[in-house]
């Protein structure tokens, strides 16, 4: 099947930085999602892509959908102790009726 | 406000046990979804439906099946739970007919002894 590679799987960062983490596939898809999941929670959608090239924000989130549409990328800017989470990337594919998602990255905020 | 409710927080079983999973949706989404979730593999489909009594196969089907009765919900079934079936179960709806922007629920701890 469908395979998103999705790096980096943790990182332990301080208040105040900026991260990013992106998703990689062999595959072309036509829409990317970036969800965030806090513990104990279901995943919660933060930014929705549609069209190769674009770039959205969410508040302090940013993504884009890759120029090739087989990659995308999630920064977050002025990290604060809230954004510990796990975070996925998923992707739809045409002629597919549900979303591939990748492993997902744990990040971690220290205060 | 969007809500995806799954019937038990956590569970515990034994091996050879039948094991239902309820999922309960009040947003009128035509699409459903169940999800297992393991450390460092993400979220596995395991199946999906895009109607009432229809359903499809996800990436991981066997050992599972589903119910849709009703639009609102969606069971998840293991026949025979095995300790491999140990995991986080997540069920999500879609009110896009693509299956895109799923809402997701709490999730479901299951562990089969």
């Amino acid at each position: 099947g469908q395979q998103l590679n999705q790096s980096p799987q943790s990182m332990f960062i301080q208040e105040g930085e900026d991260v990013s983490m992106n998703c990689t596939s062999s595959s072309i898809f036509n829409t990317w999602l970036w969800y965030k999941q806090d513990p104990g929670e279901g995943p919660v959608l933060l930014i929705a892509l549609y069209k190769a090239g674009e770039l959205t924000s969410n508040g302090r989130l940013t993504a884009q959908f890759g120029i090739t549409r087989k990659d995308s990328f999630l920064n977050i800017s002025a990290s604060i102790p809230s954004d510990v989470g796990i975070y996925f990337c998923a992707g739809l594919s045409w002629g597919r009726r549900a979303l591939t998602f990748g492993s997902g990255t744990r990040l971690q905020v220290q205060p | 406000d969007v809500k995806v409710t799954q019937s038990s927080r956590y569970l515990v079983k034994r091996t050879g046990e039948k094991v239902f999973l309820e999922c309960v949706q009040d947003m009128d989404h035509e699409n459903m979804f169940w999800y297992r979730q393991d450390p460092g593999l993400g979220l596995r489909l395991i199946y999906f439906s895009y109607d009432v009594k229809m359903k499809e196969k996800g990436d991981i089907p066997e050992g599972y099946s589903v119910s849709r009765e009703k639009k609102e919900r969606f069971s998840l079934i293991l026949e025979s739970a095995s300790t491999n079936q140990t995991s986080m179960y997540l069920c999500a709806s879609s009110f896009s007919p693509l299956g895109n922007e799923q809402f997701f629920g709490p999730g479901t701890r299951l562990t089969v002894l």
